[in-house]
């Protein structure tokens, strides 16, 4: 079975610095996809940024960007020139890319991100 | 953008009773959808894969017979928490997986806050 791990619990970070979110998971699988959603205090779930497994480079948002070592099974979420509105709780999610596969997310425990004005 | 839309947002309801929410697509069909459970400044929590005209596909340890979901056309898919009880009293959220694209689409519905009295 999968697993997705974010070992910081809290992370904090002052306005307009950059800052790395954690994440490491376990699977045997080759093919799969990886993202990061946003969960602020609406608690609407916002994807932030995802990444196929298959493609090596590491993928884009205008100020979020993954470092994505698949060898080591770690994502990380770098968010650059952080704002205000950056300030949730941030989850790394796995899904499977196997035929068959429901779609279904799994998640790790979250990161809850603090800026600081 | 795919819009996926969930009622009621919150709902107080006493000890014994059921409640339902409903989770739909609103602009799209959704063969697949998820019902996920949340608590305070924790993750979500996989309850339940839903397919169109088919039965739920439950996680290890959700009770089917309390929690049950029907996915009845492909844009809306309902949870019944049955004989509700104040440990129920959660956060949920439903998402829907858009098909119509790629098939990376799975959106989420704002989530129903639940509490038992």
């Amino acid at each position: 079975a999968q697993t997705v791990t974010q070992s910081q619990p809290e992370m904090s970070v002052q306005e307009a610095e950059t800052v790395t979110l954690s994440c490491t998971y376990d699977t045997s699988e080759s093919d799969y996809y990886l993202f990061w959603y946003k969960q602020p205090p609406s608690r609407q779930m916002i994807l932030v940024i995802r990444q196929e497994a298959y493609k090596q480079q590491n993928a884009t948002e205008n100020r979020f960007s993954v470092n994505f070592q698949k060898a080591a099974k770690s994502f990380s979420l770098k968010i650059s020139d952080s704002q205000l509105g950056d300030a949730a709780m941030y989850f790394c999610a796995y899904r499977s890319r196997t035929s068959g596969n429901t779609g279904k997310l799994i998640f790790g425990q979250g990161t809850t991100l603090q800026v600081k004005p | 953008g795919a819009v996926v839309s969930q009622h009621p947002s919150w709902v107080i309801c006493k000890s014994g009773t059921s409640v339902k929410i409903e989770c739909r697509s609103l602009d799209f069909q959704a063969t697949t959808m998820f019902w996920y459970r949340q608590f305070p400044k924790q993750s979500l929590m996989l309850m339940a894969t839903s397919n169109e005209g088919s039965k739920a596909t439950y996680e290890q340890g959700v009770e089917k017979d309390k929690f049950l979901i029907n996915h009845a056309s492909l844009t809306l898919s309902t949870l019944t928490v049955t004989s509700a009880h104040p440990e129920d009293s959660s956060f949920y959220i439903c998402s829907a997986r858009d098909f119509g694209t790629t098939g990376l689409g799975q959106y989420f519905g704002p989530g129903t806050r639940l509490t038992v009295t």
